[in-house]
């Protein structure tokens, strides 16, 4: 999984308990990016990182927060999960995003799945 | 954004080649096309990517129409271990919050 790792692998909570995922890379790319992955939608941006504290919103940002402030992390935090955040999370990275071609590659870590009971 | 449209399953006899179409028909010049796939609850792995030439290397071949329109991965003696589901992508312009747009792919099925 190209030298990312996601923590934890699984986790069950309930709802409106806070929950943080975390993603450590050791290829030292720039960018970082958290997904959902849910039945009949595919892959979904949540959150992405361009660098230590520098972060952006992606498609399904609501309810979720990020945090990086060491290139090697990147925290995914649910303040107050809701059953509705119930779902597998991948974590990706790459070297850029602003040149087509391998750069652009994204590498994927083998996802968390949690559950909000 | 130029977005892709992939048949929703397939099958394929084990040591045959697969043959997964995507169309992009409104890809802009500048827009690579990437492969992804997906083993059963594992994360993405990527398989390729392409400009305009065919590429290939140690896992598949990508053949992309002249006009760009749509594109083919092929997986030229499927395993077992193919079985999964085949994303195509176009990467979106910089500076937009969404880098790939993943689709719900095509489940491929090698059978035995």
């Amino acid at each position: 999984d190209a030298g990312i790792t996601q923590s934890p692998r699984h986790k069950v909570t309930e709802t409106g308990t806070p929950v943080t995922l975390r993603c450590h890379q050791t290829e030292n790319h720039r960018y970082m990016y958290w997904y959902r992955q849910d039945p009949g939608h595919g892959l979904r941006l949540i959150h992405y990182s361009y660098g230590v504290k520098d972060t952006d919103k992606g498609e399904v940002s609501d309810g979720y927060s990020v945090s990086r402030s060491k290139t090697e992390d990147f925290l995914l935090t649910l303040e107050s999960a809701t059953s509705s955040q119930t779902s597998v999370y991948f974590c990706a990275i790459s070297e850029s995003i602003f040149s087509a071609g391998p750069k652009n590659i994204q590498y994927f870590g083998a996802g968390t799945r949690l559950s909000v009971l | 954004d130029a977005k892709t449209t992939q048949p929703p399953s397939m099958d394929c006899a084990e040591g045959r080649a697969a043959n997964l179409p995507c169309n992009h028909s409104t890809i802009s010049g500048n827009e690579y096309v990437y492969w992804y796939r997906q083993i059963h609850s594992q994360g993405p792995q990527y398989i390729i990517h392409g400009l305009k030439n065919n590429e290939t290397n140690e896992m598949a071949s990508l053949i992309i129409t002249e006009d760009r329109k749509s594109s083919t991965l092929i997986l030229p003696h499927a395993t077992l271990r193919d079985t999964a589901v085949y994303y195509c992508i176009v990467r979106a312009p910089p500076n937009t919050g969404n880098q790939f747009y993943f689709g719900t792919g095509t489940s491929l099925t090698v059978i035995p």
